[in-house]
Formats: C-alpha cells, structure tokens, sequence
C-alpha cells in the first residue's frame, strides 16, 4: 500500500538557520503530496501542496518540490524562527480522495 | 480554505463511559468526513471513513463497536467512544475534504481525550 518516509527528528536549530526535512513516497497511483503543521495542542494546518510533478508549492517561507523521479517532497526553509516551532508532517493523498497517509511527523524546535 | 470545526476540544470521562465527539464542516457541505487517532509522539492513523447516509467504512483493527460513527447530515460527523477504558485516551481529529477546487483536506481542532 501507499506509504510516506519522512525524517525521523527531533530537530533543534538555531534562529535563522537552514531548514530541510526529507519525505519520501511510495505509491501505486500518482498522488497528491503535502506538507502539514500541528502547533502544540492544536489540529492540522496545511502549509503546503503539491498535485503533480515538478509542482513546487510555497508559502510562508516554506517550500517543497515534487520530484517523481526520486519519489521525495523535501521541505525547505532559508532561515527559521522561533514560531516555526511544531510538527511537520508529510502526506499524501492517492486516486482523488481526500484519505491521507501521513509520515510519522517530525518536530522542529528552534531556539532564539 | 474550508473551515472544519471539532468540539469539544478537551473531555475528561470516566472509565465505562460513553463519549461523543462532533465534526462540522461550517461553510462546505461534506459528504466524507475522517477520523485520525493521534497517540503521543506519534502519528495519525486513519480510524474510518464517515460516509454521509450510510455506515462508515473502518480501517482494518479498529473495533466498529467501541468507536461509533454517525454521519446524518452532509455537515456533521460524530465518532462516540464507548464504554471508554483509559488506553482509549488519545488525541482525535477528522477531516474533511473542501469540496470542489479543492485537493487538500481541512482538519479541526482536534480533541484530547482522557480516560480516568
């Protein structure tokens, strides 16, 4: 079945430092990959996504590039802040459903 | 994007006790909805499917009858724990997708439940 690698963490950087986490897909179809958020007590936020690929979404700073080549959506970020501390995790979505399988989550802490 | 609202956020039961989560889609009609348990420091794993009008469609060991789902209308999913034990003590959140124009799923709030 479907499934999604993603860096195991935690992660701890220092303000402005260079961000990467690897997620890497496997998947019968051609899935939809995202990148959610999950603040401390809180639900899921979509960050960012991608349909197809070679697709790059963005947003906030943050950025991640479909490569169907390499089965990966690593997400980037230039220079960290504090409040980027969270959970990231990576998703995919396969056959048009919303039904995500997601990585095991990674949490960033960033310190001023 | 679409807005899913989760209530309540926080419940504190008793064990043997029955308890009922609502998911609501606020400005979107849904006819799926999802139900993800979340176990600390973990990931989500998908429960089941919530079918508008029909029975929900439950990941393979999660017990139907412990973990019930109703969705009656095309703006509400709920997911009942019975008879809570405390290793039902989670953290639960649905999903729905947004509808038309939309890939992604939008999440609520999530609730964090707690057995005693």
């Amino acid at each position: 079945g479907d499934s999604v690698t993603q860096m195991e963490g935690p992660v701890t950087l220092s303000e402005e430092a260079f961000l990467t986490i690897n997620c890497t897909y496997t998947a019968t179809g051609y899935p939809s990959l995202f990148w959610y958020v999950q603040y401390p007590g809180e639900g899921l936020q979509l960050l960012l996504k991608a349909t197809k690929a070679d697709d790059k979404g963005s947003n906030k700073g943050f950025e991640a590039t479909y490569r169907k080549e390499t089965t990966s959506f690593h997400l980037e970020k230039g220079s960290v802040q504090v409040s980027d501390s969270a959970v990231y995790f990576c998703a995919l979505s396969d056959g048009g459903s919303e039904k995500l399988v997601f990585g095991k989550g990674t949490k960033l802490t960033v310190n001023p | 994007g679409a807005v899913v609202s989760q209530h309540p956020s926080r419940v504190i039961c008793k064990s043997g006790t029955s308890v009922k989560i609502e998911c609501r889609s606020l400005d979107f009609q849904a006819t799926t909805m999802f139900w993800y348990r979340q176990f600390p420091k973990q990931s989500l794993m998908l429960m089941a499917t919530s079918n508008e009008g029909s029975k929900a469609t439950y990941e393979q060991g999660v017990e139907k009858d412990k973990f019930l789902i109703n969705h009656a209308s095309l703006t509400l999913s709920t997911l009942t724990v019975t008879s809570a034990h405390p290793e039902d003590s989670s953290f639960y959140i649905c999903s729905a997708g947004g509808g038309q124009g939309y890939v992604e799923a939008f999440f609520g709030q999530g609730t964090r439940l707690t057995v005693v």
